[in-house]
């Protein structure tokens, strides 16, 4: 069964302190890893796809990276704007996404 | 419209209502979903329907009915609901089903359900 573990649960930082949040994942035949954004009462607004370890992606201050455990989400000097739930899922053998229970970031001014 | 909509945005309803949840995708895609969000708990994936077949009904009880009548548009029906059900309910599409590169999932903006 697949299995995906986020951490931490909640995470405050300042405005401009960089951090990075996991993700942990145990899958058969990993097809690919997905990072999603979610602001509360809205739907998980797409960010990243991950396909093999090494792989890199970016958009404004986040920077994904995968090995073949784990994914980090890293923001760099982040804004209250870049509040929200980030979740994390994977795709194994079949069509189904794994989801973590998410990280919640609170980015104060 | 873009992307994938949900209507309503908010539901309240009693445990003998029955109501329904509508979802278009606007993205031409193939594969549509349904996933039940609740508090503390991750996404819970309910159906999949691929090219409008039913492909998965993951252990859902009855009391929750799915409909697809074309590739675009995706329904949920609800009827005798308890409590426990409420929650907050998200539809997906993506451009198709199987493993590959085109498998993204994108996620409407939800249905708040609170059942009375």
């Amino acid at each position: 069964e697949d299995q995906v573990t986020q951490s931490p649960e909640a995470l405050r930082l300042q405005e401009g302190e960089s951090s990075s949040l996991n993700c942990s994942y145990t899958v058969s035949g990993l097809r690919g890893l997905f990072w999603y954004r979610q602001d509360p009462g809205k739907g998980p607004e797409f960010l990243f796809t991950l396909y093999s370890a090494g792989e890199e992606k970016e958009k404004e201050r986040l920077k994904a990276t995968l090995t073949k455990k784990e994914s980090f989400l890293h923001i760099t000097a982040p804004k209250p704007e870049d509040s929200a739930t980030y979740l994390c899922a994977v795709r194994g053998s079949n069509y189904k996404l794994t989801f973590g229970k998410g990280t919640l970031l609170t980015v104060n001014p | 419209e873009t992307g994938v909509t949900q209507t309503p945005r908010h539901l309240v309803m009693g445990m003998t209502n029955k109501k329904s949840l509508k979802c278009e995708q606007h993205l031409g895609h193939n594969a549509m979903y349904w996933y039940k969000q609740s508090a503390k708990k991750p996404l819970e994936l309910m159906f999949v329907y691929s090219l409008e077949e039913r492909v998965e009904n993951n252990s859902v009880p009855s009391r929750f009915s799915p409909e697809c009548p074309n590739s675009s548009h995706l329904f949920l029906h609800l009827h005798t609901l308890q409590p426990e059900d409420s929650a907050l309910y998200l539809c997906a599409s993506s451009q198709d089903l199987t493993s590959g590169r085109t498998d993204t999932q994108y996620f409407g903006p939800g249905t708040r359900l609170t059942v009375l």
